[in-house]
C-alpha cells in the first residue's frame, strides 16, 4: 500500500532554510488523480495547511506562507521537497507531507506520512 | 480567507455515550467540508470527505451533515479507541485549505 515518510534535519538555526523531504513508496508520484502536500502543527496547537504540488510541477502555497516556501518534485526518485527559508522558533513544528486525493468536486489528505518534529534553535 | 471555528474545544463523554462536534465555516462552502481524527503523536487521518461521506474502512458510528456553513460530526456509540482530536476542513476556497482548531475527545 502506498507509503510516505519525511525526511530531513530536525534542528535548523534561526535565519536558516527549512528542507525536507516526502518519499512516496508502494504507488507513483506521477499519478494523474493525486496532489501532494505539506502541512504542518506547532507543539499543542493545530493544522496548518503549507502548500501543494502536482507531478507536473504546478505548485499552490498558503498566502501567509508564500514569501518564503518552495516545494518541488523529483519524480524519477518518487519524491517532493519542501524548503522553508527565513525560519523563525514560529515555524517549530510537526511538519507532516500528505497525498491529497482528488474525486471531484472533493478533495482530501487521504495519506499521511508519520510526521517529522523540526525544531528552530541556536 | 475562510475561517473555520468548532465546538465544543473539549469534551469527555462516557463509552457508548453519542458525540456531537459543531464546525462552522465563515461563509457558504456547499458541502466542501472533510473531517479527520488525529490520536496523541500520530498523523491525522481521514474519516469523511464531502461533507457526509465515510471513507472506506472507516466504522459506521461515524457520520457527518451539514452544508452551507453549518456541519456537524457525530460518533453514535464513543469507544475507548475514538478518544483523539478532531478537526474539520474546508477546500471550498481551492487550491486552499483551512482546518478547523479542532476538538478534543475524552472518556469520562
Amino acid at each position: 500500500q502506498l507509503q510516505l515518510q519525511e525526511s530531513g534535519p530536525g534542528l535548523v538555526k534561526p535565519s536558516e532554510t527549512l528542507s525536507l523531504t516526502c518519499t512516496v513508496s508502494g504507488g507513483s508520484i506521477s499519478s494523474s488523480s493525486y496532489y501532494w502536500g505539506w502541512i504542518r502543527q506547532p507543539p499543542g496547537k493545530g493544522l496548518e495547511w503549507i502548500g501543494s504540488i502536482y507531478y507536473s510541477g504546478s505548485t499552490y502555497y498558503n498566502p501567509s506562507l508564500k514569501s518564503r516556501v518552495t516545494i518541488s518534485v523529483d519524480t524519477s526518485k518518487n519524491q517532493f521537497s519542501l524548503k522553508l527559508s527565513s525560519v523563525t522558533a514560529a515555524d517549530t513544528a510537526v511538519y507532516y507531507c500528505a497525498r491529497l486525493v482528488v474525486m471531484a468536486p472533493a478533495h482530501a489528505f487521504d495519506i499521511w506520512g508519520q510526521g517529522t518534529m523540526v525544531t528552530v534553535s541556536s | 480567507d475562510i475561517q473555520m471555528t468548532q465546538s465544543p474545544s473539549s469534551l469527555s463523554a462516557s463509552v457508548g455515550d453519542r458525540v456531537t462536534i459543531t464546525c462552522q465555516a465563515s461563509q457558504d462552502i456547499s458541502n466542501y467540508l472533510n473531517w479527520y481524527q488525529q490520536k496523541p503523536g500520530k498523523a491525522p487521518k481521514l474519516l469523511i470527505y464531502d461533507a457526509s461521506n465515510l471513507e472506506t474502512g472507516v466504522p459506521s458510528r461515524f457520520s457527518g451533515s451539514g452544508s452551507g456553513t453549518d456541519f456537524t460530526f457525530t460518533i453514535s456509540s464513543l469507544q475507548p479507541e475514538d478518544i483523539a482530536t478532531y478537526y474539520c476542513q474546508q477546500y471550498d476556497n481551492l487550491p486552499s485549505f483551512t482546518f478547523g482548531p479542532g476538538t478534543k475527545v475524552d472518556i469520562k
